[in-house]
């Protein structure tokens, strides 16, 4: 069965200051990862997916992230955060298999500061 | 702007009220979820449909009726809910044959009393 773990649950941080939210799965079966974001009040959105191809994906507000196989890792990166950026992220995995189930990390709050 | 809509935004209702839930997008997704979230939790997934019907029902209790008209729409019916039942109501929906990429509304949040 597939697993997913969100190493910290919250991480403060400076504005400007670089970031990283760790996460790692488990699953016996190729994989696609996901990153989502859900800002207070709202629902998740995509921001950014691993599907195939280069490692390294990224968004357009300046995050990305790079899929690891052999330490079964996706962790997410930014440079340097803003204000704007405090949300909750949330990392997910499906199974190449087609099936419906996408399953959800905890969650880690991002919480940047002036 | 997301392209798949709930209403209603927020539900307030008694334990002995029947409401119901509304999801709609027009992306041509043949496959949509209903999630359920609580406070500072991961989205839990209730129901999947697939071309209108209803593939997995995550052992969901029967107070929660999903109910998918076509493929456009989901609905979710609420009778005799209770105040544990308070959450995020999360619509999502999928291509069929996708990676498992989910489109999500922004929800419904509801309070029953």
């Amino acid at each position: 069965a597939q697993s997913v773990t969100q190493l910290d649950s919250q991480v403060p941080v400076f504005e400007e200051a670089p970031v990283e939210l760790r996460c790692n799965y488990s699953s016996s079966v190729s994989v696609y990862l996901f990153w989502y974001v859900q800002y207070p009040n709202q629902g998740l959105q995509l921001l950014l997916k691993y599907l195939s191809g280069s490692t390294l994906v990224e968004s357009i507000n300046g995050f990305e992230a790079e899929f690891n196989k052999s330490q079964t890792s996706f962790h997410l990166r930014k440079p340097s955060v803003h204000i704007s950026d405090t949300a909750e992220y949330f990392c997910a995995v499906s199974e190449h298999t087609g099936g419906f189930k996408t399953i959800f990390g905890a969650g880690t709050r991002l919480f940047v500061k002036a | 702007d997301t392209e798949v809509t709930q209403t209603p935004k927020h539900l307030v209702m008694g334990m002995t009220n029947k409401k119901s839930l509304k999801c709609e997008q027009h992306m041509g997704h043949r496959a949509m979820y209903w999630y359920k979230q609580k406070a500072k939790k991961p989205p839990e997934l209730m129901f999947v449909y697939s071309y209108e019907k209803l593939s997995i029902n995550e052992s969901v209790p029967s107070r929660f009726s999903p109910e998918c008209p076509n493929s456009s729409l989901l609905n979710l019916h609420l009778h005799a809910l209770q105040p544990e039942d308070s959450a995020l109501y999360l619509c999502a929906s999928s291509a069929r044959q996708g990676t498992g990429e989910l489109f999500f509304g922004e929800g419904s949040r509801l309070t029953v009393l």
